[in-house]
């Protein structure tokens, strides 16, 4: 089954930095890669995500990028705020036709000094 | 749109006892709902999947009879945790998925958060 690896596990950045996440995945069919933000206690948010028939994908200060080769692709937060501080989540599915099962990754958990 | 409900928010409950969670999708039809786990500091780990009309798919190591699962509507699933013990104490969130969007985008209810006594 699919097994999604998710680094790093912690990340603390200085407000107006970038942050990278980067998570790789095994099954090869996998082609869609959502991502999201989890604030404590609250439900997962979608914040972007990538189809297996793009190579990168930008929304405003987030970016993702997708390596099909490598099996791997990674979360871009640029001018980062501390409302960015959260757990940030990838995952992989196999698509429709396969059930649309979300695997996750550990989780990052960003925090944005001021 | 694409608005997903839970209920109850949380629940205490004594050991032995059963509850029920609800699901609902308020805005969309879903043919196909998941239920998660997550413990504190964890991620999310896919219990079942909830398919209208049939009987729900669990992952490996999940136990059916324990988590009994009814998808009844497309707008309604529910989780029953059968005779519920402290080790199931944890935050349940479901997901679904609108069945006219081709696409795999899921949308999470709030949670449910059980601590069973």
């Amino acid at each position: 089954g699919e097994n999604v690896e998710q680094h790093p596990s912690t990340l603390s950045v200085q407000e107006g930095d970038s942050a990278v996440i980067k998570c790789t995945y095994s099954d090869s069919a996998s082609n869609y890669f959502p991502w999201y933000k989890q604030e404590l206690g609250k439900r997962p948010q979608l914040i972007i995500d990538i189809r297996s028939n793009v190579g990168e994908k930008k929304d405003q200060r987030i970016a993702v990028t997708l390596n099909k080769t490598a099996k791997h692709f990674s979360l871009h937060i640029t001018e980062t705020q501390p409302e960015d501080s959260a757990v940030y989540f990838c995952a992989a599915t196999l698509g429709y036709n396969q059930g649309g099962k979300l695997i996750f990754g550990q989780g990052t958990e960003l925090s944005v000094k001021p | 749109g694409a608005v997903v409900s839970q209920h109850p928010s949380w629940v205490i409950c004594k050991s032995g006892t059963s509850v029920k969670i609800e699901c609902r999708s308020l805005d969309f039809q879903a043919t196909t709902m998941f239920w998660y786990r997550q413990f504190p500091k964890q991620s999310l780990m896919l219990m079942a999947t909830s398919n209208e009309g049939s009987k729900a798919t669990y992952e490996q190591g999940v136990e059916k009879d324990k988590f009994l699962i009814n998808h009844a509507s497309l707008t309604l699933s529910t989780l029953t945790v059968t005779s519920a013990h402290p080790e199931d104490s944890s935050f349940y969130i479901c997901s679904a998925r609108d069945f006219r969007d081709i696409q795999e985008t899921q949308y999470f209810g709030p949670g449910t958060r059980l601590l069973v006594l």
